[in-house]
């Protein structure tokens, strides 16, 4: 149990355009979501922590308006990238708790973003 | 501010050594420590976490050492195999669910 899902896998999109990634809890209601960036050989960055019907919390230096994140039900979270550069090229990894008091995170498989 | 540090960089071991991952943090708050396996374009994968009332905790291969005078938690995989070659992660997060602070990464590589 407990299994994310993100879709797509990669994704290649033009410079100025937008792309939206899913990201899904398959077997569970998931309170909490988390979106991370990991660029090459480098370590998880999260971006923001979405809660079910709220607003999303992003970590400092993340631009909300460029990363869109709608967390719609409590099993799905998507995470917008607006007029995408080729500098938000990076491996985008969502994660989901099951309970708010869960400390453990379930991570999704990842979406390879490049922009040209 | 890097709230968890971890050592080394990477690391070569022969098959049937063992691997030592060590990871220091900063914070005395943070009462969830869990380690992360990650192969090349895929998703981290929990491999085994330990809480601060622990000073071990073990799982076939894998076992984490905490010291919480030390504010250090390391990971110890036994009899490593090739298939252990990975990047690992150690991270620590604050009381009910909190976000996931994550140290560097270890790229291991295990050679046959």
């Amino acid at each position: 149990g407990a299994v994310v899902s993100q879709h797509p896998s990669w994704v290649i999109c033009k410079s100025g355009t937008s792309v939206k990634i899913e990201c899904r809890s398959l077997d569970f209601q998931a309170t909490t979501m988390f979106w991370y960036r990991q660029f090459p050989k480098q370590s998880l960055m999260l971006m923001a922590t979405s809660n079910e019907g709220s607003k999303a919390t992003y970590a400092q230096g993340v631009e909300k308006d460029k990363f869109l994140i709608n967390h719609a039900s409590l099993t799905l979270s998507t995470l917008t990238v607006t007029s995408a550069h080729p500098e938000d090229s990076s491996f985008y990894i969502c994660s989901a708790t099951r309970d708010s008091l869960d400390a453990e995170q379930y991570f999704g498989p990842g979406t390879r973003l490049t922009v040209t | 501010q890097q709230q968890v540090k971890q050592s080394p960089q990477s690391l070569i071991v022969q098959k049937g050594g063992i691997s030592i991952i060590n990871c220091a943090y900063e914070n005395t708050a943070f009462d969830y420590f869990p380690w992360y396996q990650q192969f090349p374009g895929k998703g981290p994968a929990l491999l085994i976490a330990i809480r601060p009332d622990v000073s071990e905790k073990k799982e076939g291969r894998f076992t984490i050492s905490f010291n919480k005078s030390a504010k250090q938690f390391s990971l110890h995989i036994m009899d490593s195999q090739p298939g252990d070659s990975a990047t690992y992660f150690c991270a620590a997060s604050y009381p009910q669910g909190g976000k996931l602070i994550f140290g560097q990464g270890t790229e291991l590589s295990v050679k046959p």
